[in-house]
Order: structure tokens, then sequence, then C-alpha cells
């Protein structure tokens, strides 16, 4: 079975700053998709970024990017330039030959201004 | 795109009651989900169809609980004799397509407090 593991329950990062936030995953497949969602306070889970697995070239959208190392099974995500609106929940998902998506337990971002 | 819908948004009700709850995945979406989100984790899947058949079911729902989704567009979900462990986030997704793996969208959620 899948298993997606977040170990920073929580952080934060100043205003116009960077961070990057973890995630593991244990996995038996080879062909994958990863995911990284964020989930506003009352708000809907939105698609922040996707990685297919087969992919060396690590995602990129706007301000936020993947490292993406699948021999350690590892998929942080990078945040640049932090904004008051980045402050959320996220969390990181797997998705194999199932269709389900497989969660973390998230991690809770505070932007300081 | 009017996005996934969901109703209603709180659901408060007493132990041993039943609730239905509805998703409208996005119009041209073939895919449907049901996920459970208890406080402070993360989304748990429930089940999953595709136009109206049921596809996948986790050992978590129970025989108290079930999903349809009888013309291949809105689902139900329909949890009986509710139990105080039945509390939480009750979220619907729905994607696009044949092809594995594309993005699943979610809606905002109904939230189940149990009495």
């Amino acid at each position: 079975a899948q298993t997606v593991t977040q170990s920073q329950p929580e952080m934060s990062v100043q205003e116009a700053e960077t961070v990057t936030l973890s995630c593991t995953y244990d996995t038996s497949e080879s062909d994958y998709y990863l995911f990284w969602y964020k989930q506003p306070p009352s708000r809907q889970m939105i698609l922040v970024i996707r990685q297919e697995a087969y992919k060396q070239q690590n995602a990129t959208e706007n301000r936020f990017s993947v490292n993406f190392q699948k021999a350690a099974k590892s998929f942080s995500l990078k945040i640049s330039d932090s904004q008051l609106g980045d402050a959320a929940m996220y969390f990181c998902a797997h998705q194999g030959g199932s269709e389900k998506l497989v969660f973390g337990k998230g991690t809770k971002l505070t932007v300081n201004p | 795109d009017t996005g996934v819908s969901q109703n209603p948004r709180h659901k408060i009700t007493k132990r041993g009651q039943n609730v239905t709850f509805r998703c409208d995945p996005i119009s041209e979406h073939n895919r449907l989900y049901w996920y459970r989100q208890t406080l402070g984790q993360g989304p748990e899947f429930l089940t999953y169809f595709q136009n109206e058949a049921q596809l996948e079911k986790s050992r978590l729902l129970s025989d108290r609980f079930s999903a349809e989704r009888p013309k291949g567009s809105f689902s139900t979900l329909e949890i009986q004799r509710t139990e105080q462990g039945d509390s939480a986030m009750y979220l619907c997704a729905s994607s696009l397509g044949e092809v594995s793996n594309q993005p699943q969208h979610f809606g905002d959620g109904t939230r189940l407090s149990i009495l």
C-alpha cells in the first residue's frame, strides 16, 4: 500500500521569502503521479502542482516548484516570494495505478507580514 | 466551469439518524470520488465512480455507507445509523476523461457533525 509522510506539521515564512515543504512517500509502483494540494481555511482543496514519476524534470508553476528525487522517494515543494495568500494547509498526495489519491497529514503554512 | 458542488455545506444530526449528501461534478467529468477528512488529517479515499459504475471502494466504507451515481452525473453518499465517529468533512472530487491520473478537482465539502 502507498503511504505519504509529511514530517512538518507546521511551517512559517516571512512574506517575500522562500519556504520548502517536505514530503516522502512509499510505493511499489513504477508509474505514478505526485501532487501538492493547497487547502485554505474553510475553503476547497486546490491543485498546486503535479509531477509525473517518469519525468526527470522537476515541475514548475510560477512561484511553485518541486524537487522530485525518485530514488529517495522524496517530493518537496518550494514556494518562492511567499505571499499572504499562500497561507494554508498543504497536502502531498500520491496516485498510482488506482485512481485514488493517498494524502499525507498536511503541513500548515503561516506567512508572516 | 462551475466547479464541483456539494450540498449541504453543513449537516448536524443526532446519532442513529440517516444522512445523505449530494455531489454535482464538473459537467464534462466522468470520474467522481468521495473522500473523508477528519480534523488534523489528510483526506482518506472512500469510493470512486467512472460514469455510473462504482469501480473501487475503501474498506473504510462500512456497510452503513452507500454511494450511488445513477445516471453518471451527480452522486449521493448516504450514511445510515450515524455514529459519533462519522463526524468529519466529506469531500467530493471529479476528474476528466478516459486517461488515468487526470487531476482531481474538489468541492467545498459537507461537514457532518453528530450530536
